[in-house]
């Protein structure tokens, strides 16, 4: 199992973006995949969740309209995308799995992806 | 919101020592309670779930417990690689799978 994430950004505040999570080594259209953000220096934040198999998205109230969570089932990828950035955006994005079992918990993490936003 | 903390924010031990971590919950999550491990510059991973399942390729120095709002990780004899930062996370209430802040575990 692998999630490799794409490469880190630096973006002004007002652009788009999307970032993305691409999965080998399993089904993908049968494990929910989650999204996590780091900001600098601080703790993990949860953001959402996709279920591949049916597109059903899940966020956080933290995050919800503040982001998009999506999935291309066709090259087994995940995305987070944002309509416009804030220099509070700026932080690491990770994506990761959750297990097969029957307790919750991602046991699969990418690389991260650094995000910067800056003017 | 499900509020989890942890204590304390960071400590400072030895190679040998005994480590107890604590999350708490602001409301009862039972045992719906995971643990991870973050080295810096790397993703987490996890080491304990349900508040007490060894993930598999976990050292057994690791354990966890607790249930309904207080949980506890515990390191009985700390190595040299457990240096790193420790998260709970609550998976009680979908989709707010909530962490708690990080405690750093440094060397003294």
């Amino acid at each position: 199992v692998q999630l490799v994430q794409s490469g880190a950004e630096v973006k002004k505040p007002g652009e788009s973006l999307k970032i993305s999570c691409k999965a080998s080594g399993y089904r993908f259209t049968r494990f929910w995949i989650g999204w996590v953000r780091q900001m600098p220096g601080k703790g993990l934040e949860w953001m959402g969740v996709i279920y591949p198999g049916d597109f059903d998205v899940k966020y956080s109230p933290s995050f919800e309209g503040q982001v998009t969570i999506s999935a291309d089932t066709s090259i087994s990828a995940a995305y987070l995308q944002w309509n416009s950035l804030r220099a509070s955006d700026t932080a690491i994005y990770y994506c990761a799995r959750r297990a097969d079992s029957s307790w919750w918990f991602l046991d699969y993490w990418g690389q991260g992806t650094l995000v910067t936003v800056s003017s | 919101d499900i509020q989890m903390t942890q204590s304390p924010s960071s400590l400072s031990a030895s190679v040998g020592d005994r480590v107890t971590i604590t999350c708490r919950a602001s409301q009862n999550i039972t045992n719906y309670l995971n643990w991870y491990q973050q080295k810096p510059g790397k993703a987490p991973k996890v080491l304990i779930y349900g508040a007490s399942s060894v993930q598999s390729g976990v050292p057994s120095r690791f354990s966890g417990s607790g249930s309904g709002t207080d949980f506890t990780l515990t390191i009985s004899s700390l190595q040299p690689g457990d240096f790193a930062t420790y998260s709970c996370q609550q998976t009680y209430t979908t989709p707010m799978y909530s962490f708690g802040q990080g405690t750093k575990v440094e060397i003294k």
